[in-house]
Order: structure tokens, then C-alpha cells, then sequence
């Protein structure tokens, strides 16, 4: 039993680019959500999902993608990176909200 | 909006001191309401939920919904205890939890020795 994992835990970009953070769980949740975490504003919902091929926009979805095609399986695209996006960012899954999220490791993200 | 607010971004105690962190939150629904802790570097981890009552490592949490607070306490603090400190809660829309969460912008807790 994985829990959530997200790969890469670190990357770094050039503006411009776009690549795609990868994130599974293989706990059979039904909830999965991104988010970022940025110094002294906590963190901020980009996109989430009730379910497979049922997604929805957070708080800050700009330049954000987001696919639910499978229950395990929640990956977010990144269309054209900015300096903005440095960030860390998080995916979390739930088998039901108030039980809680799970959440991953994290992926280090620097736009250059 | 449904905010959550946490109002020291700092806190600072000694080891065996009494601690609490705050949390206060909009809305008056039934919230979903959970502290989570970061260790240095690490991923968020679940400390506690409202809905359990429980106690995790020696923390509690009481729902005040009057004050629409939901404070993080320990009676006796260790320096095990520095982390970060996130309150979140369930937004809702339309009297629904869709199994998001609004974070506040977290407690720096520091435990000296």
C-alpha cells in the first residue's frame, strides 16, 4: 500500500515549457485534489476531482489542466510554465471528506 | 468566502509549556474541520479531525462553533512538536462538501529546549 505518490519530486523548468506532474493512488479513492504551497499563503486548491472523468476548477486553476480518466490516477498538466508557478505542489486523495485527505510527497517546482 | 484564518504565523514555546495554536473560520454550516501538521520538508500529514475527537500525540482540538473556532492545544509541549501547523476546512457549496479544502496560511511552531 503506496498511499499517494507523485513523481517528480523535483523538476525544473524554462518559461515556456510544459510538462505534466504525475500523481496515483492506490487506496481506491474516490477524492483526489492538487494543490500548491507557497510561503505565508498556505495552500490553495488548483483543480480536484469527485471521481473518475469528473473534474472540476479550485482557487487558482489558471494555466492548470487536470484529467480524471481513471480512479487511481489524477495527473496535472502544466500548458505553459511561468515564473508564477514556482511552487511546491501537492496531490491529495480521500476516501470521503470528513475522514480527511491523504497527502503526497510533493513536487518542487522551479520555472526559470 | 468561506476563510480560514490562523493568526500567529509564529509561535514560540518552551519545552513542558503549554501550547495552543488558533484557528478561526467562516461560515456557520456544519464544517468539516481538521488540523494537519508538516514536519520539515515532509508531506502534510492528518493530526486531527473534528469529527473524531480524538487526541494525536497528545493534541486536542474542540469545535466552538459560537466563536467559530476550532483551537489546537497541548498541555505539555515537546520539541518533537516544531512543525508547521495547517487548520483546513470542507467548503462547501450548496450544502455540499464536494471534498475540498480551504487551508489557512498555517502556525510555525517552534518548541525550545
Amino acid at each position: 500500500n503506496a498511499g499517494v505518490t507523485q513523481t517528480p519530486k523535483f523538476q525544473v523548468l524554462k518559461t515556456g515549457q510544459s510538462m505534466t506532474l504525475q500523481c496515483a493512488q492506490d487506496m481506491n479513492h474516490e477524492y483526489m485534489s492538487w494543490y500548491r504551497q507557497d510561503p505565508g499563503m498556505g495552500l490553495r486548491l488548483i483543480h480536484y476531482s469527485v471521481g473518475a472523468g469528473i473534474t472540476d476548477q479550485g482557487e487558482v486553476p489558471n494555466g492548470y489542466n487536470v484529467s480524471r480518466s481513471t480512479t487511481e490516477d489524477f495527473p496535472l498538466r502544466l500548458l505553459s510554465a511561468a515564473p508564477s508557478q514556482t511552487s511546491v505542489y501537492f496531490c491529495a486523495s480521500s476516501y470521503r471528506p470528513p475522514y480527511g485527505y491523504t497527502f503526497g510527497s510533493g513536487t518542487r517546482l522551479t520555472v526559470v | 468566502a468561506q476563510r480560514v484564518t490562523q493568526p500567529e504565523k509564529l509561535l514560540s514555546v518552551f519545552k513542558g509549556a503549554p501550547v495552543e495554536l488558533k484557528c478561526n473560520y467562516s461560515y456557520s454550516g456544519s464544517p468539516e474541520l481538521f488540523w494537519y501538521v508538516q514536519y520539515s520538508r515532509q508531506r502534510l500529514q492528518l493530526l486531527l479531525r473534528h469529527i473524531s475527537r480524538e487526541s494525536i500525540k497528545g493534541f486536542t482540538a474542540d469545535l466552538n462553533k459560537g466563536e467559530t473556532s476550532f483551537h489546537l492545544k497541548k498541555p505539555f509541549a515537546q520539541e518533537e512538536d516544531s512543525a508547521m501547523y495547517y487548520c483546513a476546512r470542507g467548503v462547501y457549496a450548496g450544502g455540499t462538501s464536494y471534498g475540498k479544502l480551504t487551508f489557512g496560511q498555517g502556525t510555525i511552531l517552534t518548541v525550545h529546549p
